[in-house]
């Protein structure tokens, strides 16, 4: 099986632009997170999404917000872009077995925001 | 505030050795994830404790729900075992919290 895919790896953007990143999650996973990661404050949740629906939410602002679509393919887009927000974007799809979840992250996306 | 903790930062082990990596968190939790990330940035999930302790291979985790607290062990370390360690915590309001990380570095 493919791994866990995002799109795209690497991007640059100025501050006040916006941003969409994609994930694409293993097949038959249901359950796609992100995550953001900064060396001054580590890893961080953003969102979780079930089955097209936002399931758990991290502490961000409403600039970062994301959808998943019936095929369980995950965006996360960020709006006005500010300089914090340069960051590696990872995203992990979730395989549940049981009460038991293993998560399986992808590349990451890495933003630079000048 | 830090609702995950984790001690050490950094590790040096000689290859062989046995190595132990503590989480302390502060929240109530319904599970634990240890968590491994390489030095080009990819993450592997090792484990997901809510209770007990759990074994793969040369890698155990043990949690103690009283205490708050949770051990990754590695035994007899080899030099590919060389990462930043994560504990990561689900509270029981869904909130993901991360701790800082242990470096590792197992030298031949």
């Amino acid at each position: 099986k493919a791994g866990v895919t995002q799109t795209p790896r690497y991007l640059i953007k100025t501050r006040g632009q916006q941003v969409t990143l994609s994930c694409s999650p293993i097949s038959g996973h249901r359950s796609v997170s992100w995550y953001q990661q900064t060396p001054g404050q580590g890893l961080q949740f953003l969102f979780e999404y079930f089955s097209e629906t936002q399931r758990n939410k991290g502490n961000f602002p409403g600039r970062f917000s994301g959808r998943q679509f019936s095929n369980s393919r995950s965006e996360m887009n960020v709006s006005t872009l500010e300089l914090g927000d340069s960051a590696l974007y990872l995203c992990a799809s979730s395989l549940w077995q049981g009460s038991e979840e293993t998560q399986y992250f992808g590349p990451g996306t890495r933003l630079l925001v000048l | 505030k830090n609702e995950v903790e984790q001690s050490p930062q950094n590790l040096t082990a000689q290859e062989g050795e046995f190595i132990t990596i503590n989480c302390s968190y502060s929240v109530g939790i319904s599970a634990l994830h240890w968590l491994q990330q390489h030095p080009g940035g990819g993450i592997v999930s090792l484990f997901m404790l809510s209770s007990g302790k759990k074994k793969h291979g040369r890698l155990i985790a043990t949690i103690n729900i009283q205490e708050k607290h949770s051990s990754l062990h590695i035994t007899a370390s080899h030099p590919r075992d060389s990462a930043v360690y994560i504990c990561a915590v689900w509270d029981t309001g869904n909130q993901f919290y991360f701790g800082t990380g242990t470096s590792l570095t197992v030298i031949p």
